[in-house]
Parts: C-alpha cells; structure tokens; sequence
C-alpha cells in the first residue's frame, strides 16, 4: 500500500483558497486517491476521490499531476467551518488495508 | 434516514473489566470496520468485516473481539487484555472492503478506562 505525506498543520484566513499536497511516490498503477476530512469528536467523512488529472465536486477539487506521486486537495474560499484535519488515502480495490495517516490539520483564522 | 449510529457515545471503564461498543448500520453495507484513534493521532484499524459471518484482523486487533452475526450489527469488545484502551473508538460502513469504497463513519465512542 502506497505511503502517503501531507504537512503536520496549515493556517488560512477565511476566504482565501486552500491548497494541501500529498506525496505519495510508490502510488501503484491501480490505485485511487482519496480524501477525508475529520472534525474533532466526529467520524470522517468523504470528501473527494481521483485517478488522474482533474475531479471536482460542490465541495472541493482534486488535482493529480501526470506522474501521479502527488495531488493537491484545493478548498476554494475556506471558512472558519473548515477547520479540521484532511486525510490522504491511497489504495486500489484489490484487498484492502486502509492507512489513515496523521493527517492534515487545517486551522482557518477569521 | 440511513447512517451509522454508535452507542454509546461516552463509555467509562473501570480496569479488567470487558466492554462491548455498538454499532449499527441501516445502509445495506457489507462491509464494516473498527477504527480506533488516539489524542492527535490518525485511525488505526482494528478489525473489518467483509460479509456476515466473517471478519479479519487488522494492524492493532490484539485485547479487542468482534462478531459479525447480522449484516447490520458489527459490536466490538474491549477485553481487559487491551492494556490502554482509552481512545476514541469510529465504527464505519462501505458497499464493499476495498480501497476505493467510501467508507460512512459513525459518532464515536470516546472510551476511558478509570
């Protein structure tokens, strides 16, 4: 299972648009990536999930580089609401073994 | 309205004693999972079930049992052979137990032993 990166902790204004990387170098042909965001004393929840390129919903966007051994979790217009730490995943359907690492933890500041 | 739930929602232990935490899922999930999370730390995974009747270990399943009787219901118990088992304990759900599955996650269960 592919090892992931993300920086320990992030500080933002509200408004501004907040972009986290994950490296992931050993990412494997069939794996996906994917995202959580966890608030404190809460389950996390979904947020976004790629193979390549580009993928956006209502909440956020995912870029995936060529090569694939990293992505960039974009939050557009962060409010204090979106303080919380993200997770970066990254697997395949074959088996499973899910890592969630330490995490991203995001303070957005008023 | 479909979801996760987990009960109860703070649990106190006093030490030796076994615990049974449940969760319950109404999403028609085959696959069900038990994480547990410390202070600052990420979730680590306990045990998973893929199909009723059948579960497996996961990186940290030593002083924890599970069972898998109904589709629905995936309890996990503390045994006093779990040495610190203070910890936030999360319960999810997916379609399937694959990595790309979207896995729905309850509440928690904030667990302290006395």
């Amino acid at each position: 299972l592919a090892k992931t990166t993300q920086p320990i902790s992030m500080d933002s204004y509200e408004g501004q648009e907040v972009n986290i990387t994950c490296s992931h170098n050993n990412i494997a042909t069939n794996d996906y990536i994917t995202w959580y965001q966890q608030f404190p004393s809460q389950g996390p929840r979904f947020i976004i999930q790629g193979y390549k390129t580009k993928v956006t919903n209502e909440v956020a966007s995912l870029f995936i580089p060529a090569d694939r051994k990293s992505s960039t979790l974009s939050l557009p217009r962060v409010s204090l609401s979106d303080t919380a730490v993200y997770y970066c995943l990254v697997g395949n359907t074959g088996g499973f073994k899910t890592i969630f690492g330490a995490g991203t933890r995001l303070f957005v500041k008023a | 309205d479909g979801g996760i739930t987990q009960s109860p929602k703070y649990l106190f232990r006093k030490e030796g004693q076994n615990v049974t935490l449940s969760c319950e899922q109404n999403l028609n999930h085959d696959a069900m999972y038990w994480y547990r999370q410390d202070p600052g730390q990420g979730l680590r995974l306990i045990y998973y079930s893929q199909i009723v009747n059948d579960f497996q270990k996961g990186d940290i399943a030593e002083g924890y049992s599970v069972s898998r009787e109904k589709k629905e219901s995936f309890p996990l118990t503390v045994t006093s052979a779990q040495k610190n088992p203070t910890a936030f304990y999360l319960c999810a759900s997916s379609t399937q137990a694959g990595n790309t599955d979207t896995q729905y996650f309850g509440p928690g269960t904030r667990l302290t032993v006395l």
